[in-house]
Parts: C-alpha cells; sequence; structure tokens
C-alpha cells in the first residue's frame, strides 16, 4: 500500500546549525509534497510544498529537494534557531487523487540554543 | 487570519461511551478532511469530504466512527462506542481544493482520552 518513510525520528542541532530531514515514498505516482510544522498543543501548519515538476524550491532558511527518480524528498533547514524546534512532517500525494495525504512518521528537532 | 475551528480541544471519557467532535473548516472551503493522529505518529486519513459527500472513508471504523457534512459547511464526527484504542488526536482540516491543487489548513485539535 502506500507509505512514507521519515529519517531521523529525532535530530538534535546547535543553533545555527543546518538540519536535514529525509523522506521516501512509495507510489510512484504520488505528485504533491508538502512539510508540515507541529508546535506542542497544536495542529500541522504548511512550511513548504513541491510538486513533481520542479526538483527544488526554496523560502529563505528553508529548502526542499525532490528526487522522482529515487522517490526520495527531503527538507533542508539552515542558519536553525530555537524557534525551529518542533515535530516536521512530510506527506504525499496518494494515487486516488482524491487529493488524500499519507504522513511520514515526524521528526522531532531540537535546537540547542 | 481564517481559521479551522475545532471543539472540544479537549475529551475524556470512558470506553463504550459515545464521544463527538465538531468542526468548522475555513469559509469557502469545499474539501474537508478528519485525521488521526496517535501520540508519536504522524496523521492519518480517516474520511474526505467534498462537499456534503463522502469522497473516501477507507479507513474510517465504520462499526464504531460515523462522520457526516449535512450542509457541506461544519462537520461532526462520532465514535460510539468508544475503545481505549482510539485515544488520540483528531485533526479537522480544509482546503479551497482537492490538495492536488491547494493548501491543506489544520485545526488545532480534539486531543481524546479514552480510560
Amino acid at each position: 500500500g502506500e507509505n512514507v518513510e521519515q529519517h531521523p525520528s529525532t535530530l538534535s542541532v546547535q543553533e545555527g546549525d543546518s538540519a536535514v530531514i529525509k523522506c521516501t515514498y512509495s507510489d510512484s505516482a504520488s505528485n504533491y509534497f508538502p512539510w508540515y510544522k507541529q508546535e506542542l498543543g497544536k495542529g500541522p501548519q504548511l512550511i513548504i510544498d513541491i510538486r513533481s515538476n520542479v526538483g527544488e524550491k526554496k523560502d529563505q532558511r528553508i529548502a526542499v529537494t525532490l528526487n522522482k527518480t529515487a522517490k526520495h524528498f527531503s527538507l533542508h533547514i539552515t542558519e536553525t534557531q530555537p524557534e525551529d524546534s518542533a515535530v516536521y512532517f512530510c506527506a504525499a500525494s496518494g494515487s486516488s487523487n482524491t487529493g488524500k495525504l499519507i504522513f511520514g512518521q515526524g521528526t522531532t528537532l531540537q535546537v540547542k540554543p | 487570519e481564517a481559521e479551522v475551528a475545532q471543539s472540544p480541544r479537549y475529551k475524556i471519557t470512558e470506553k463504550s461511551q459515545a464521544v463527538a467532535f465538531w468542526c468548522d473548516p475555513i469559509s469557502g472551503h469545499a474539501t474537508l478532511y478528519w485525521y488521526r493522529q496517535i501520540l508519536g505518529q504522524g496523521p492519518e486519513l480517516l474520511v474526505q469530504f467534498q462537499d456534503e459527500s463522502v469522497v473516501d472513508d477507507s479507513q474510517l471504523p465504520k462499526d464504531r466512527f460515523s462522520a457526516e457534512r449535512l450542509k457541506g459547511v461544519d462537520s461532526t464526527l462520532k465514535i460510539q462506542p468508544a475503545e481505549l484504542g482510539d485515544s488520540a488526536m483528531y485533526l479537522c482540516a480544509s482546503s479551497l481544493a482537492p490538495v492536488n491543487t491547494g493548501e491543506l489548513f489544520f485545526g488545532e485539535g480534539s486531543r481524546l482520552t479514552v480510560l
């Protein structure tokens, strides 16, 4: 079935360092790949997304790369700040084309001051 | 800024009791989703509505869960009877169109604890 694997499950970095979170997906028909940030007690919030016709997208300190051949996509956060500490989820669109998202298991990012 | 509203934020119930969660999506959003998020895991889709019609409920445990969106606006998710394994965060989300063409906006969720 449709599956999204996310690694690592936890990540601790020093303030100012970069953080990278990686995901793989199983369904070759997936064409939309969003990343969500979830702070404690809140719902997930979209931070960046990429579609299958693009290989890379950047928004200030965050960037996402997509390798459709390998079915990999990654989130890169540069110059991390303590407020980046949260749980990050990757997701991929399901093959049903209804808009269903399949989420990864999440990565808890801790940025130490 | 428009938000997805959910209530209650927290619910504690005993097993075999009935519970209900309510969601009011962002005005004008035709697509509404209910996701379940078990602690330490990613959200999992339970049911998706397009206006008042169910588009996908393949992962909804229909023997105990039901969902409706009668007028194509707000929605209710019901569990009866609740079981210990239902303890989770229930997230509602909405989008202007199916997510392949637009952003998914989540509410703050309803946290259910079944004792």
